[in-house]
């Protein structure tokens, strides 16, 4: 299966900050098929990117997912209070399914 | 504005057998375009994949787990199920149910989730 590795574990940015968060795969995601995904205390997953680079309905733009191959990375263009939470990488291209461990996004 | 809940017994003993039902609202399970996923989240860790079903009863598992999963449909009430068997401490987790992307192939993204429940395992 392919594991997914994230980095940093913990960024530590202020509100109106740039966040690039880092999804590295164990072999090539073949057809770009990644998501991410926020995580808030308490509260379910939330979709926010899939197929590397197409944002999910409702997500604002300042999310944006690229990359391929083995390197996919999430921006965050300006930080705002509501975006410090848990973010998680997800690949679908091959079974099983598998994510990554996630990156936190806290106030500095 | 679909929505999934979680249901179920949220201590277990040892070596006996877990089951959750997801009951969905907002829309119909017996859609063609959606399959519906068990997930779990451990304690301190991440996310894994559990299983996925479709209206029709085709089911994909995680063969980590594959021996001692069952996922089931019952579109009458627009429900489907999970059980797990013979759980250890190593299960205990907050269980989440979620409609999953169309595969044929069992390799599917998640949108949306359900709240998701606590499960402990212990005795």
């Amino acid at each position: 299966e392919i594991v997914l590795t994230q980095s940093p574990g913990t960024l530590s940015l202020f509100p109106g900050e740039r966040a690039t968060l880092s999804c590295r795969a164990s072999q090539s995601v073949t057809s770009g098929y990644l998501t991410w995904y926020q995580q808030k205390p308490g509260q379910a997953p939330r979709l926010l990117i899939y197929l590397a680079s197409t944002r999910a309905t409702g997500i604002p733009d300042r999310f944006s997912g690229s990359g391929s191959g083995t390197d996919f990375t999430l921006t965050i263009s300006r930080l705002e209070p509501e975006d410090f939470a848990v973010y998680y990488c997800q690949q679908y291209d091959t079974f099983p399914v598998t994510f990554g461990q996630g990156t936190k996004v806290e106030f500095k | 504005q679909l929505q999934l809940q979680e249901s179920g017994p949220g201590l277990v003993k040892p070596w006996e057998t877990l089951s959750l039902t997801c009951t969905v609202s907002g829309g119909s399970i017996t859609t063609s375009s959606y399959y519906w996923a068990w997930l779990r989240q451990l304690p301190g860790k991440g996310l894994e994949w559990i299983g996925s079903i479709f209206y029709s009863g085709t089911t994909f598992y995680n063969p980590s787990l594959q021996s001692r999963v069952t996922i089931s449909v019952d579109t009458s009430k627009n429900q489907f199920s999970l059980r797990l068997s013979s759980v250890t401490a190593a299960d205990t987790a907050v269980y989440r149910c979620a409609r999953a992307s169309f595969s044929s192939s069992g390799r599917n993204w998640f949108d949306p989730w359900g709240p998701g429940t606590l499960v402990t395992v212990s005795s």
